[in-house]
């Protein structure tokens, strides 16, 4: 099954940007979605179709996907962004349709 | 609103049967497809289960196929999931999401734990 493979954690200090990666093969010819989470909360979708923001995501979260890495990208990162990040893509080719990323820590400085 | 609202879970033996139900507002809910997601304890998402709006396609992860069951009542709005021969493993925060064109969720209930323990 197709696997993803994100940074166990990233650092950034307030104002700085931060870059999430989310690796896997060929994964730039799938559409890449991401998902903050803050603890004891559900997920929220920040990033879906590689680069595109839903309504009420600030500008300040953007993707890209290119080759064999997806990115998130935070940046003027606030204290309010330090939560877990994951990345999923839809896989067709095999039974396990839904893949997720291991997930990312952000902490903020 | 969008509103998803799962709940059922709870304390269960290992090898109990418990239903999860996901209660759907705030749209029309017989439009969308809709996946079960689950959260181990300090761990990553996992995706569960997944059903067509209609209810007529059912895909599973391998982790839970011959022991889950998905389901929907489209008359109710809601979605359902049967565990069966529930272990140890498969403690977590149950989410139920709906799932978009593009394949992604776009909203997501607030979960229910379900911890498998004797």
């Amino acid at each position: 099954s197709y696997v993803l493979t994100q940074p166990p954690s990233v650092s950034v200090a307030p104002g700085q940007t931060a870059r999430i990666t989310c690796g896997g093969n060929d994964i730039g010819i799938k559409s890449v979605h991401w998902y903050q989470q803050k603890p004891g909360q559900a997920p929220v979708l920040v990033v879906y179709a590689d680069s595109d923001r839903p309504s009420g995501i600030p500008e300040r979260f953007s993707g890209s996907n290119f080759g064999n890495t997806a990115t998130l990208t935070i940046s003027g990162v606030e204290a309010g962004d330090e939560a877990g990040y994951y990345c999923q893509v839809w896989d067709s080719s095999s039974d396990h349709l839904v893949v997720f990323g291991g997930g990312t820590k952000l902490t903020v400085l | 609103e969008v509103q998803l609202v799962e709940s059922g879970g709870g304390l269960v033996q290992p090898g109990g049967s418990p239903r999860l139900s996901c209660a759907a507002s705030g749209f029309t809910f017989r439009n969308y497809n809709m996946n079960w997601v689950r959260q181990a304890p300090g761990k990553g998402l996992e995706w569960v289960a997944h059903i067509s709006s209609s209810g007529s396609t059912i895909y599973y992860a391998d982790s839970v196929k011959g022991r889950f069951t998905i389901s929907r009542d489209n008359a109710k709005n809601s979605l359902y999931l049967q565990m069966n021969s529930l272990r140890a493993e498969d403690t977590g925060v149950y989410y139920c999401a709906r799932h978009l064109f593009g394949n992604y969720f776009d909203y997501w209930g607030q979960g229910t734990l379900v911890t498998v323990s004797s």
